[in-house]
């Protein structure tokens, strides 16, 4: 196991249209977060995961913002009818021991143009 | 919402020279843990130090706690090019609350 893994890696989309990123998690670790970066700031938290239940969602995740993890494995968010302000670093991190250890990947940089 | 500020923004010391960054929180914590970010890439975990803590070293890190003032320190002594990244300080509440929650970071950047 490499660790979390995020796929794609950058992505350019046009306004309005939907993008999906994934994240593979370590296989052992039930915890599953979503954070977002912007440019010159520090990560915030938009949504996690235990197993295959959504249990905390940020209010930065409007509506447009979905998630999912359906076997308790991967991730998806989807982000629908994109907008500039959508332009982001999108980071993935998966914890066996939350609150105390966190495994980030490398990010899906999005870029909405 | 970001939990509160990194002092400085942006570092910049000569290779072989101590850095120390700063970071204050705003609400009770469990701990608080310090990431390094290379540009572009994802976040590594530095060190972590409870709320019962004053200070921790790992290596060439040292970490203090000041809980009465909400504030941590990190210092990174006889720095490397290698060390040029942003730091970011995340609290975790531990108060049934997963998610942790990061400062604005410091830029760090080495000068050989």
């Amino acid at each position: 196991d490499t660790g979390v893994s995020q796929n794609p890696r950058h992505k350019i989309t046009k306004r309005g249209q939907n993008v999906t990123f994934r994240c593979d998690p370590i296989s052992e670790h039930n915890r599953l977060y979503w954070y977002r970066q912007t440019l010159g700031q520090g990560p915030e938290f938009l949504t996690y995961f235990q197993n295959e239940a959504q249990l905390e969602k940020s209010r930065l995740l409007s509506d447009r913002f979905s998630a999912e993890r359906p076997k308790g494995s991967f991730s998806t968010l989807e982000i629908q009818r994109t907008e500039q302000g959508d332009s982001a670093m999108y980071l993935c991190a998966s914890s066996l021991d939350p609150g105390v250890s966190y495994t980030f990947g490398s990010g899906t940089r999005l870029t909405v143009v | 919402s970001q939990q509160g500020e990194e002092d400085p923004q942006a570092l910049s010391i000569q290779e072989g020279e101590n850095a120390t960054m700063n970071c204050s929180y705003k609400t009770s914590i469990n701990n608080l843990q310090w990431y390094r970010q290379n540009s572009g890439r994802g976040l590594v975990h530095l060190i972590l130090i409870r709320s019962n803590e004053r200070e921790k070293h790992s290596g060439r890190l040292r970490v203090t706690l000041d809980t009465s003032k909400k504030s941590s320190s990190l210092l990174i002594t006889a720095s490397r090019a290698a060390d040029t990244a942003s730091y970011f300080c995340a609290t975790a509440d531990g108060f049934g609350n997963e998610k942790l929650t990061f400062g604005t970071g410091t830029r760090l950047t080495i000068i050989p």
